[in-house]
């Protein structure tokens, strides 16, 4: 079974401070991607990574990097946390190649920023 | 550019009605089409896909016809049950114009299936 974990399910930060959230997948996927879900707007991508090092931005990066050094790990960083970036925060990955392989999920982590 | 649209929630149903949740896309390439379920507390998973015109992709009774013609995908199944209380997104798959594949994800419906 693809497995894709995320190092927290909650977590509690102060306005300014950095964030670091951490995703691991066990399936040797190219692709892994950075969502944020908010009620009534769906999955917005934040970043995605093709491959190591590799990385492109997607609708909504402004208040966020990335870190992909290697194959199974994705991270997101919010450079000073601020409390519209309260959010649930889903991590996928996929096989490359062609959009026909689907998007395995973690649990997610929800995210409040005071 | 891309977007799929799919309808508002919540839905209610009494367990054993007949489920529908539409679905509509537009797509500049020929897109792959995706229905994804998401339990409370969990993230989202596949529920079923189809990679091109007039496919059926079918599971757990579920099921969706990628229609070309009409640029829909809706769901459907014959008797559902309340464990399929959940959120269902529709979603869609293209090349975009860097060369990579985009992933474009509706708004996600919400279901309440009553005994």
């Amino acid at each position: 079974d693809v497995k894709v974990t995320q190092s927290s399910r909650y977590l509690v930060k102060r306005t300014g401070e950095k964030v670091f959230l951490e995703c691991v997948q066990d399936m040797d996927h190219e692709n892994m991607f950075w969502y944020r879900q908010d009620p009534g707007l769906g999955l917005r991508l934040i970043y995605f990574s093709y491959d190591v090092k590799m990385k492109e931005k997607g609708d909504i990066p402004e208040g966020y990097s990335v870190s992909r050094e290697k194959k199974e790990r994705f991270s997101l960083i919010l450079e000073s946390a601020s409390t519209n970036q309260t959010s649930m925060y889903l991590c996928a990955s996929s096989f490359g190649g062609t959009g026909s392989y689907e998007q395995y999920f973690g649990p997610g982590t929800r995210l409040t920023v005071t | 550019g891309d977007s799929v649209t799919q309808m508002e929630g919540p839905v209610t149903l009494s367990e054993e009605a007949f489920l529908t949740i539409n679905c509509t896309y537009t797509a500049t390439g020929y897109p792959s089409l995706f229905w994804y379920v998401q339990y409370p507390g969990e993230g989202l998973q596949l529920l079923l896909k189809a990679t091109k015109a007039d496919d059926k992709g079918s599971n757990k009774g579920f099921e969706a016809t990628y229609r070309k013609e009409t640029t829909s995908f809706h769901l459907e199944k014959g008797s559902v049950q309340v464990s399929d209380s959940a959120v269902y997104f529709c979603a869609l798959s293209d090349l975009g114009t860097s060369g990579t594949y985009k992933y474009i994800f509706g708004t996600g419906t919400r279901l309440k299936v009553l005994a």
